[in-house]
């Protein structure tokens, strides 16, 4: 069964103070991995999408990371504004699958 | 900034009653899903719609469970006779045609909280 498993289940950080997500996942055969951002109330919104292992991918303050078992996220010098749950999600080989499997996500939350 | 659109916000029925849950994807995409989020869990994919047929449904959409897009602007989802464990936030996502490989990013609406007491 293909599993995707993410840690901590939260975090709590200071403003500026860097750190990082991480996601292991076990899988038949990787497609793709992503990363969303969901805030409270709302649907996940895209971030990145990494294909292969030493595969890299940034934006602002993200910065996402992709090995053979899993993938990290790192936050550096976040702000307030970076809090959120932040979900992993794969796309496995097979047919025409397009449904993507998610993790239950880091709950972020950045203090001033 | 085009968006996916859902409704109701919040829905509350009784057991055994059927519920339809609508989306308007954004207009140029042709890729339909389904997911939901059972409070406190994780995202969990139900359907996907292309063409005007099912491309793939996980485990979860069982029989009472079915999909449609009666027009050109909508897509929605049907859940004949509810259950206890069918409360979940459900969202609807779309996204573009055009792409020979998936790249993952879907479009979200905000989701439709179903309550089934």
């Amino acid at each position: 069964e293909d599993q995707v498993t993410q840690s901590p289940e939260a975090l709590r950080l200071q403003e500026g103070e860097s750190s990082s997500l991480n996601c292991s996942y076990t899988v038949s055969g990787l497609r793709g991995l992503f990363w969303y951002r969901q805030d409270p109330g709302k649907g996940p919104e895209f971030l990145f999408t990494l294909y292969s292992a030493g595969e890299e991918k940034e934006k602002e303050r993200l910065k996402a990371t992709l090995t053979k078992k899993e993938s990290f996220l790192h936050i550096t010098a976040p702000k307030p504004e970076d809090s959120a749950t932040y979900l992993c999600a794969v796309l496995v080989a097979g047919g025409g699958a397009d449904g993507l499997t998610f993790g239950k996500g880091t709950h972020l939350i950045i203090q001033p | 900034e085009p968006e996916v659109t859902q409704t109701p916000s919040h829905q509350v029925t009784q057991m055994g009653q059927e519920v339809i849950l609508r989306c308007v994807p954004i207009s140029n995409h042709l890729y339909f899903y389904w997911y939901r989020q059972i409070l406190g869990q994780k995202v969990e994919f139900l359907v996907s719609f292309y063409n005007n047929e099912i491309s793939e449904k996980s485990e979860i959409f069982d029989d009472q469970f079915s999909v449609e897009r009666p027009d050109g602007s909508n897509f929605t989802l049907k859940i004949r006779s509810t259950k206890l464990e069918d409360s979940a936030m459900y969202f609807c996502a779309s996204r573009p045609p055009g792409l020979a490989t998936f790249t993952g990013e879907l479009f979200f609406g905000e989701g439709s909280r179903l309550t089934v007491l």
